[in-house]
């Protein structure tokens, strides 16, 4: 079974440039979350999708920060302009349900990541 | 808000030895899942081990496992036999509702 996919791994730009990051979940999971992780931070989400609705979008900097899901399946993220504060890893995960049911787990599973520095 | 904390920043364990990484949550559902989550230096984060609050048996998965107090809200890792390929940040994170909360994570060392 094919992982969560991401791209680019790295991405350098200058402040106030744009920047998409690309995610394909696993195949046939519903739900679908960006997380951003400054170094030495844990994951903070900043939108999740079930299927191609928006589930929770509110740590998300709408000024600045979208993001959408066509079809349901595959993600972009974008940020534009971009600022010094926003060089982090932007996580994609991907789970099969939305809410914890037995037997459900409720797994998380992440892709790579897309390192993205702000110069 | 959910929140999931973890007080240890560091750990360091010797090889082959024996390293406990503490975890504590607040949630006021009865319906949640735990988890510890492996994060090693440049690499994906996988999922070490699970737990569901239902049950009161502590989860074990080969060298893991928890101790799991729910009246405490604490959910800690036991890590056996530590291994050089253990060195990662460790994440504790919880599932409630429909969201997932993660603790600041632990980084640990193992030492040859």
């Amino acid at each position: 079974e094919a992982g969560v996919a991401q791209s680019p791994r790295y991405k350098i730009i200058e402040k106030r440039q744009s920047v998409a990051f690309w995610c394909n979940p696993i195949s046939g999971h519903a739900t679908l979350y960006w997380y951003q992780q400054i170094l030495g931070q844990g994951p903070k989400l900043l939108i999740q999708f079930q299927n191609n609705g928006v589930v929770d979008d509110s740590q998300l900097p709408k000024d600045r920060f979208s993001a959408e899901r066509l079809k349901g399946v595959d993600s972009t993220l974008k940020i534009q302009p971009a600022k010094l504060e926003d060089s982090a890893v932007y996580l994609c995960a991907s789970s099969s349900k939305d809410r914890v049911s037995i037997p459900n787990t409720g797994e998380l599973f992440f892709g790579e990541g897309s390192r993205l520095t702000v110069l | 808000a959910q929140t999931v904390t973890q007080s240890q920043p560091e750990m360091s364990v010797q090889e082959a030895e024996t390293v406990t990484l503490s975890c504590t949550y607040d949630t006021s559902e009865s319906d949640y899942y735990l988890f510890w989550y492996k994060q090693p230096p440049s690499r994906q984060m996988i999922l070490v081990i699970r737990q569901e609050a239902y049950k009161q048996q502590n989860a074990t998965e080969n060298r893991f496992s928890v101790n799991f107090q729910k009246a405490a809200k604490s959910f800690s890792l036991k890590i056996s036999d530590s291994q050089l390929g253990d060195a990662a940040m460790y994440f504790c994170a919880s599932f409630t509702g429909n969201q997932f909360y993660f603790g600041t994570g632990t980084s640990l060392t193992v030492i040859p």
